[in-house]
């Protein structure tokens, strides 16, 4: 049971051109949502957050923007950079009850992004 | 410099051996998860502890995997028997949550599994 859901595997973009990195969840427990970065032979790395009395958190070239009811967000990158490309994954943590903190994640989108 | 250290690296090793993962956690995080990357599921989480307690290992098949926090500097994650489909990267990360759920998770480098 996939609830967060990624259902772009891989994204193309030009060279300072926007890329926009989709995901979806279906558990309406979440809470606090965030988005890695990870290159190859390494681990994910955090790139950006936004909690869910929010709709749009900001962080230099990086935005992401929650939909709550339509259990929605996005992760824009203006503007697209070579160094960018990697996979992005998407991530959402539980609020309460037993899976409390629980980190649960998307399969991942490869964004690539072409000089 | 503080970060998730997990060892070995890699690992090769013929179905039906014990493998054994380490992971040391930033110090002061209470909690580490364990996951398994794949191209299916993504980052698929096995298991994850609270100040040494496990909270969930619903996403670990219970009658190979076992995961454990000996104390509060390592946490283990071992598969008897291995089998060829356990082939994958294994991840372990760390944080911190206090009053909020809310945390940034720090992950370490990744074990990368062969099981032949």
């Amino acid at each position: 049971d996939q609830q967060v859901k990624q259902n772009s595997p891989s994204l193309s973009v030009q060279e300072g051109r926007i890329s926009i990195l989709n995901c979806d969840y279906t558990n309406s427990m979440f809470d606090y949502f965030l988005w890695y970065k990870k290159y190859p032979a390494e681990g994910p790395t955090f790139l950006i957050s936004i909690s869910s009395i929010k709709d749009k958190n900001e962080d230099g070239r990086f935005t992401v923007f929650l939909n709550k009811s339509a259990k929605h967000l996005s992760l824009h990158i203006v503007p697209s950079q070579p160094g960018d490309s990697a996979v992005y994954f998407c991530a959402a943590i539980y609020a309460g009850g037993t899976s409390y903190g629980k980190l649960t994640f998307g399969q991942g989108t490869i964004l690539t992004v072409h000089p | 410099d503080a970060r998730v250290t997990q060892t070995p690296r890699h690992k090769v090793t013929e179905m039906g051996q014990e493998v054994t993962m380490r992971c040391q956690p930033i110090l002061g995080h209470n909690t580490v998860f364990w996951y398994r990357q794949t191209m299916m599921q993504g980052l698929e989480l096995l298991a994850y502890f609270r100040n040494r307690a496990p909270l969930d290992d619903s996403g670990m098949p219970k009658d190979r995997f076992s995961a454990e926090m000996p104390d509060a500097t390592l946490a283990t994650l071992k598969i008897q028997p291995s089998e060829p489909r356990d082939s994958a990267v294994y991840f372990c990360a760390s944080g911190l949550v206090l009053q909020g759920p809310n945390t940034e998770a720090f992950f370490g480098q990744g074990t990368r599994l062969t099981v032949v």
